[in-house]
């Protein structure tokens, strides 16, 4: 069975950073690509951020860019999110999902229970 | 604003069908996919490239696809399936990945 756990959020000041994890088990995890995506709550989905099985592409949605990098340690079987100058609309839950896919596509096979990430002063 | 368009509610009356549609320049060349998400859960696939149901996936959940819109069908809709839908595919520029703005499906 496929698991995904994200872990690491929290409550956070404007400007600071943080780092998410997702630790993954119950498939191969270098097979896929790997992503997160966020969700304000009682709002719509955000993508965010993906990376291919090996991180040879790696992409980010346009209002995370500069700010966020995504990364994965394949011997770890671990995802991760690297959050810095947070705004407040940052604030949200923020998902780890398994690809369909090595690349970077879709679709979003597998999905997490997600970490909330408040951004607050 | 996304640059894929979802109607924000849709209703459907108990066994009828409905289409729930996404529209999008990029839809024309790129598939869409599409989620299912009940409150306090985490999205589920349940269509995804041309008309593909993941495992467990009933089959009265179908996909198609015309020119820029993509749309998602429940044929015979059931009280369990009132829930928000959203769909996926690629940006315009094919560089990066979008959602539509999903759509909250209300079975009477």
């Amino acid at each position: 069975e496929v698991q995904l756990v994200e872990s690491g959020g929290g409550v956070v000041q404007p400007g600071r950073s943080l780092r998410l994890s997702c630790a993954a088990s119950g498939f191969i995890f270098d097979d896929y690509a790997m992503h997160w995506v966020r969700q304000v709550p009682g709002k719509g989905l955000e993508w965010v951020a993906g990376v291919s099985w090996n991180s040879a592409t790696i992409a980010y949605g346009d209002s995370v860019k500069g700010r966020f990098t995504i990364s994965r340690d394949n011997a770890k079987n671990s995802l991760f999110l690297q959050m810095n100058s947070l705004r407040i609309d940052d604030t949200a839950l923020y998902y780890c999902v398994k690809d369909r896919m090595l690349a970077v596509a879709g679709p979003f096979e597998h999905w997490g229970q997600g970490t909330l990430v408040a951004v607050s002063s | 604003s996304s640059e894929l368009t979802q109607d924000p509610a849709v209703s459907v009356a108990l066994g009828q069908t409905v289409r729930i549609t996404c529209q999008g320049d990029s839809l024309r060349k790129y598939d869409a996919n599409w989620y299912q998400q009940k409150p306090g859960q985490a999205p589920v696939l349940v269509i995804f490239g041309k008309n593909n149901r993941p495992s467990g996936i009933p089959g009265r959940f179908s996909g198609s696809s015309s020119g820029n819109t993509a749309s998602l069908s429940i044929t015979g809709a059931r009280a369990e399936d009132e829930a928000d839908y959203y769909c996926n595919s690629r940006d315009s520029s094919g560089k990066s990945l979008v959602f539509g703005g999903g759509t909250t499906l209300t079975v009477l």
